[in-house]
């Protein structure tokens, strides 16, 4: 079946500039991620969705940033005044639900943002 | 910070032979997840050991948990040139985020 899709692949802007990352989790998983791997760095937690609850906004780096996640299915991560430093891969992840059991996460491949 | 810590950051074997990644962490888990990340590649999950299992096995794949000592090991076995990646630990708390360590890039030579 299909597996998580994220658009755009590669996102080149201009510092400033706002930008969004949308992301399609696997069809029927509650739970989506997004997290922001840079350029020789570990994976970075940034806002984490379940169902209808709040999100869990707690890695969000800066008010820049905000996500939505309509319908409880595609998310968008928004990015607004885009930054030099915030030039990364941003990764989606999607799984079943959010017991701990169930917690494998299915990722995306990945939008790649370079902010010039 | 929760992030795990792989050991070494490189690693660059032969074919054939066995490869053995390290992460540590810091805080108590509820279970510890192993992925690979081919390059310009998403993550692809490969095994989840629980904070009450010991050791566990998938295919090729053997990974262990100590959580006197707040670390997992991941061994490949009879590796192949196609399990060259990043191979990154993840750890799970309370919450439901995964925290995820540097990552070993694991280099095999044909």
């Amino acid at each position: 079946g299909a597996g998580v899709s994220q658009s755009p692949s590669n996102k080149v802007t201009e510092k400033g500039k706002d930008v969004e990352l949308r992301c399609d989790p696997i069809s029927g998983h509650t739970a989506l991620y997004w997290y922001r791997q840079s350029l020789g760095q570990g994976l970075e937690f940034l806002i984490y969705f379940q169902g209808n609850s709040a999100p869990d906004k707690s890695g969000l780096p800066s008010d820049r940033f905000s996500a939505e996640r309509t319908g409880g299915s595609v998310s968008t991560l928004t990015i607004q005044r885009t930054q030099q430093e915030d030039s990364a891969v941003y990764l989606c992840a999607s799984s079943l639900g959010s017991g701990h059991l169930t917690n494998e996460q299915y990722f995306g491949p990945g939008t790649r943002l370079t902010v010039t | 910070s929760q992030q795990g810590e792989e050991d070494p950051q490189a690693l660059s074997i032969q074919e054939g032979e066995n490869a053995t990644m390290n992460c540590s962490y810091k805080t108590s888990i509820n279970n510890l997840q192993w992925y690979r990340q081919n390059s310009g590649r998403g993550l692809v999950h490969l095994i989840l050991i629980r904070s009450n299992e010991r050791e566990k096995h998938s295919g090729r794949l053997r990974v262990t948990l100590d959580t006197s000592k707040k670390s997992s090991s991941l061994l490949i076995t009879a590796s192949r040139a196609a399990d060259t990646a990043s191979y990154f630990c993840a750890t799970v708390t309370g919450a439901n985020n995964l925290f995820f360590g540097t990552g070993t890039r694991l280099t095999v030579i044909p």
